[in-house]
C-alpha cells in the first residue's frame, strides 16, 4: 500500500490564481481530512470527508473548496489564491470509527505552497 | 469544543536525560488522545495512542505518554533521550465518533550534547 500520498509536494502560486492539491489514498478508508499548518499554529482542520460526496467544514474553510466523488480521492481546491494560504497542508485518512469510538488518522507527505 | 494545550514552546534536553512533554486537553467526554512527531521539512509519525483501557500507553520509539482523567493530561515521557528525537511534538485530541483531530500548537524539542 501507498498510503496517503499527495501531490504536488511544492508549488508556487501568483496571488489570484487557483490550483489544486490532489490527495489519494489505498487504504479504502471512508473518512478524509485536509489540514493546513502554520508555524506556531500546530495543524487546523480545513474541511473533512467522511464519505464519498459527503463533506463539511472544519475550523479554517474560508478559500478553500473540496469534493469527494470517489472513496480513494480528495482534492482541494483553492480558487483565489492569497498570500495568507502560505502554509504547508497535510491529507490525513482514516476508517470509520465504530459507534462512540475513534481511530488513528494516517497522513500524506504534505505539499507545501508559497503564494506571492 | 474540545482544545489541546501544550505549554511549552521549546524544551532543550541534554542527550540522555529524561524528557517529558506536557499536554492538557478539554473535552467534556472520554477524550482519544494522540502524540505525533514531525521532523523537520517531514510528514507527521504516530508515537502512540489512548483510546482506552490501560492509562499507561507505550509508543513506538521508547515513548510511553500517560493519560490523567482528574488533571485532563497525556504527557509524553522518553527515559533517555537520543539526539535523532530532535524533532517537533504534537499533541491532539479526537472526539468520539469522529474523524477530524484538534491539535496542539506543538512543543519544538532540541538535544544538546
Amino acid at each position: 500500500n501507498a498510503g496517503v500520498t499527495q501531490t504536488p509536494k511544492f508549488q508556487v502560486l501568483k496571488t489570484g490564481q487557483s490550483m489544486t492539491l490532489q490527495c489519494a489514498q489505498d487504504m479504502n478508508h471512508e473518512y478524509m481530512s485536509w489540514y493546513r499548518q502554520d508555524p506556531g499554529m500546530g495543524l487546523r482542520l480545513i474541511h473533512y470527508s467522511v464519505g464519498a460526496g459527503i463533506t463539511d467544514q472544519g475550523e479554517v474553510p474560508n478559500g478553500y473548496n473540496v469534493s469527494r466523488s470517489t472513496t480513494e480521492d480528495f482534492p482541494l481546491r483553492l480558487l483565489s489564491a492569497a498570500p495568507s494560504q502560505t502554509s504547508v497542508y497535510f491529507c490525513a485518512s482514516t476508517k470509520r470509527p465504530g459507534l462512540g469510538g475513534s481511530e488513528t488518522q494516517y497522513f500524506g507527505p504534505g505539499t507545501r505552497l508559497l503564494v506571492l | 469544543a474540545q482544545s489541546v494545550t501544550q505549554p511549552d514552546i521549546h524544551i532543550t534536553v541534554s542527550e540522555g536525560a529524561s524528557l517529558e512533554l506536557r499536554c492538557n486537553y478539554s473535552y467534556g467526554a472520554t477524550p482519544y488522545l494522540f502524540w505525533y512527531v514531525q521532523s523537520p521539512g517531514q510528514g507527521l509519525q504516530l508515537l502512540l495512542k489512548y483510546f482506552s483501557g490501560d492509562t499507561l500507553v507505550q509508543g513506538i520509539k521508547g515513548f510511553e505518554a500517560e493519560f490523567k482523567r482528574s488533571q485532563s493530561s497525556f504527557n509524553l515521557r522518553k527515559p533517555s533521550v537520543h539526539w535523532s528525537d530532535a524533532a517537533e511534538y504534537f499533541c491532539a485530541v479526537g472526539a468520539g465518533g469522529y474523524s477530524t483531530l484538534t491539535f496542539g500548537k506543538g512543543t519544538m524539542l532540541l538535544v544538546s550534547p
